[in-house]
């Protein structure tokens, strides 16, 4: 099993659509977890970062379920300006602090 | 300013050539990261650096070195450039003096386009 393993996608949707992405994690010592954004031909920025009890910024929401080594992304209203690549990133923690292990990352479209 | 710059934005070069990947900061940051990106694999941890001279093995480097000589830079070195080392290549900080937390977010440079011929 992969360490990070999401849908590749891409994700086709029409403007004002929820799209939601999903990840899961193979190694049960994970310690923190992220979602970050990539832009084509531009360098990875962090979007969210994802905590146990869940977190929500404006339409974004994260949600981690450990027991199921799942992590997830809904998008709420999706705008033109959404159209991405999302990665799901884990720090796996241990002997390497401050290690991301990066997803091959969701290509989400958002169509007029 | 760009907190994370590199240096070439593009290169192409031929097999064998050695080549140096320049990357510098302004964040403070003690912790740099060398990646690599190629479609359909994701990114991929080159060399990492938690401080000055502290230098670090990731997943894949093989064929690779680096050099950390001051907290502000991290240099990426190809000995011997081949075709299969033709990748998107990143820079990467994180990590402030004063932080103890390994979960910190990670900045990224605009990255280097490098084509081994």
């Amino acid at each position: 099993r992969k360490e990070v393993e999401q849908d590749p996608g891409p994700f086709n949707v029409p403007e004002g659509a929820t799209v939601a992405f999903n990840c899961t994690y193979s190694n049960s010592a994970s310690q923190s977890f992220f979602w970050y954004r990539q832009d084509c031909r531009k360098e990875p920025k962090l979007l969210m970062s994802v905590y146990s009890s869940g977190n929500e910024d404006g339409r974004f929401t994260a949600q981690l379920n450990r027991a199921s080594q799942y992590i997830s992304l809904l998008i709420r209203d999706s705008k033109l300006s959404d159209s991405a690549t999302y990665l799901c990133v884990v720090n796996m923690g241990g002997g390497s602090q401050g290690n991301l292990i990066f997803g091959k990352g969701t290509k989400l479209s958002v169509k007029p | 300013d760009a907190d994370v710059t590199q240096t070439p934005r593009n290169r192409i070069t031929k097999t064998g050539k050695r080549i140096m990947l320049e990357c510098s900061q302004t964040k403070g940051h003690d912790r740099m990261y060398w990646y690599r990106q190629d479609p359909g694999l994701g990114l991929r941890l080159i060399y990492y650096s938690f401080d000055v001279k502290d230098i670090n093995k990731g997943e894949i480097s093989d064929g690779y070195s680096v050099s950390r000589q001051a907290q502000a830079k991290f240099s990426l070195s190809l000995e011997s450039a081949i075709p299969n080392q033709t990748a998107l290549y990143f820079c990467a900080t994180s990590g402030d003096r004063t932080s103890g937390s390994f979960n910190n977010e990670q900045f990224f440079g605009p990255g280097t386009r490098l084509t081994v011929l």
